[in-house]
């Protein structure tokens, strides 16, 4: 079964840096999904980015950018010029590329706290 | 993005009495829906995947004549906690998937309080 670890339950950053939230999966699949959603307070999760596993170049949106290391099975989110607004529980999760499989595993989340 | 509601956001219920959450995908036909429990500060729990037109898998442990989840059409899918408990109370999230997609899209959530 695939696994997703978020490392850091929690993370700071001072608005306007930059921070990095980790995370790491287990699979023995060549071709899945990786996604990081963000839930704010409101609790909504929203889709932040997604990367397919068969491609090399890393996803970015706009301040969202992940470094993908699929050898090392290492998906982490880099959000730069942080604003308030950022302030949100993350969560990395993982889909198997195979239809039949639907459903994603989610990591445990990384509460960023960003610093005015 | 696609849009996906949830009804109520909020209900509050007396113990023994049942309660029925509905998930709509507004904009997209989701041949897929997935229902998760969210205690505060933790991860999403996945509960149950739900196809249209057959019966939904649950995970293990979760009790699947507690928590019927019936998905009659392409946009919509209901959770009905049958004879809740105070220990039922938690914030649950659908969540729906097209079949040629690969992103789930989620609703805003519904917390229940059972009292």
């Amino acid at each position: 079964a695939q696994t997703v670890t978020q490392s850091q339950p929690e993370m700071s950053v001072q608005e306007a840096e930059t921070v990095t939230l980790s995370c790491t999966y287990d699979t023995s699949e060549s071709d899945y999904y990786l996604f990081w959603y963000k839930q704010p307070p409101s609790r909504q999760m929203i889709l932040v980015i997604r990367q397919e596993a068969y491609k090399q170049q890393n996803a970015t949106e706009n301040r969202f950018s992940v470094n993908f290391q699929k050898a090392a099975k290492s998906f982490s989110l880099k959000i730069s010029d942080s604003q308030l607004g950022d302030a949100a529980m993350y969560f990395c999760a993982y889909r198997s590329a195979i239809r039949t499989i639907g459903k994603s595993t989610f990591g445990d989340g990384t509460t960023l706290t960003v610093k005015p | 993005g696609a849009v996906v509601s949830q009804h109520p956001s909020r209900v509050i219920c007396k113990s023994g009495t049942s309660v029925k959450i509905e998930c709509r995908s507004l904009d997209f036909q989701a041949t897929t829906m997935f229902w998760y429990r969210q205690f505060p500060k933790q991860s999403l729990m996945l509960m149950a995947t739900s196809n249209e037109g057959s019966k939904a898998t649950y995970e293990q442990g979760v009790e699947k004549d507690k928590f019927l989840i019936n998905h009659a059409s392409l946009t919509l899918s209901t959770l009905t906690v049958t004879s809740a408990h105070p220990e039922d109370s938690s914030f649950y999230i659908c969540s729906a998937r097209t079949e040629a997609g690969d992103t789930q899209y989620f609703g805003p959530g519904t917390r229940l309080t059972v009292l």
